[in-house]
């Protein structure tokens, strides 16, 4: 079964300092990967996205993951943390059905705490 | 202004008492979809939409039904709605049926059965 996990449920990191949150997936055939943020009492805004090409993908407000296939990843990182990044991270993998339907599968989340 | 909207935003109600939670989309996207977020949990999908009358199950859709008669919109619907329907409610949408666009969310819906 296609699955997501996010083995950190709160990173937390001083601000100037790079940041790291992790995904790790499993899932059958070439794998289409997202991250979301959540701000408090908001809905997810999307980051970016892995669907083929460069393993390191470029997304908004700074941030890129890079997709590594050997140990199924795609660790979110960005390379100086703002207290504004504070928030709840979500990793997601597309689960594509045999009706040719698709579902979102998402790890539990990674709240990030960026400290002054 | 291109956006997922979701009515009410709040909502506190009793057992058993049939609700309904719209969502509608400014985009003209076709897939849609409802999912619910708890604590420890992530976002779990109730159900998808990949078109107008066209609706399946997600992960958890016990308790819940949908319909797609617009493109734009995408209610929930609670029946007899429960303490553990208790929960953050979103709705999203994404063009395409491929899964290789983004999804739009709404701004959700904090729902207490009690």
């Amino acid at each position: 079964a296609q699955s997501v996990a996010q083995p950190e449920d709160q990173v937390n990191v001083a601000e100037g300092n790079p940041l790291t949150v992790k995904c790790t997936y499993s899932v059958s055939g070439n794998p289409y990967l997202f991250w979301y943020v959540q701000y408090p009492n908001r809905g997810l805004q999307f980051l970016l996205k892995y669907i083929t090409g460069d393993n390191l993908v470029k997304g908004s407000y700074g941030f890129e993951a890079e997709f590594n296939k050997s140990q199924t990843s795609f660790h979110l990182k960005k390379p100086s943390a703002l207290v504004s990044d504070s928030a709840l991270y979500f990793c997601a993998v597309r689960d594509f059905r045999m009706d040719s339907s698709y579902k979102l599968i998402f790890g539990s989340g990674t709240r990030l705490l960026v400290r002054p | 202004e291109a956006q997922v909207t979701q009515n009410p935003r709040y909502l506190i109600t009793v057992t058993g008492k049939k609700l309904t939670v719209t969502c509608s989309q400014n985009m003209n996207h076709e897939y849609m979809s409802w999912y619910r977020q708890d604590p420890g949990l992530g976002l779990r999908q109730i159900y998808y939409s990949m078109n107008v009358e066209v609706t399946d199950k997600g992960d958890v859709p016990e308790g819940y039904k949908v319909s797609r008669k617009e493109k734009r919109n995408f209610p929930l619907i609670l029946e007899s709605p429960s303490p553990n329907q208790t929960s953050l409610y979103f709705c999203a949408s994404s063009p395409g049926t491929s899964g290789i666009n983004e999804q739009f969310f709404g701004p959700g819906t904090r729902l207490t059965v009690l």
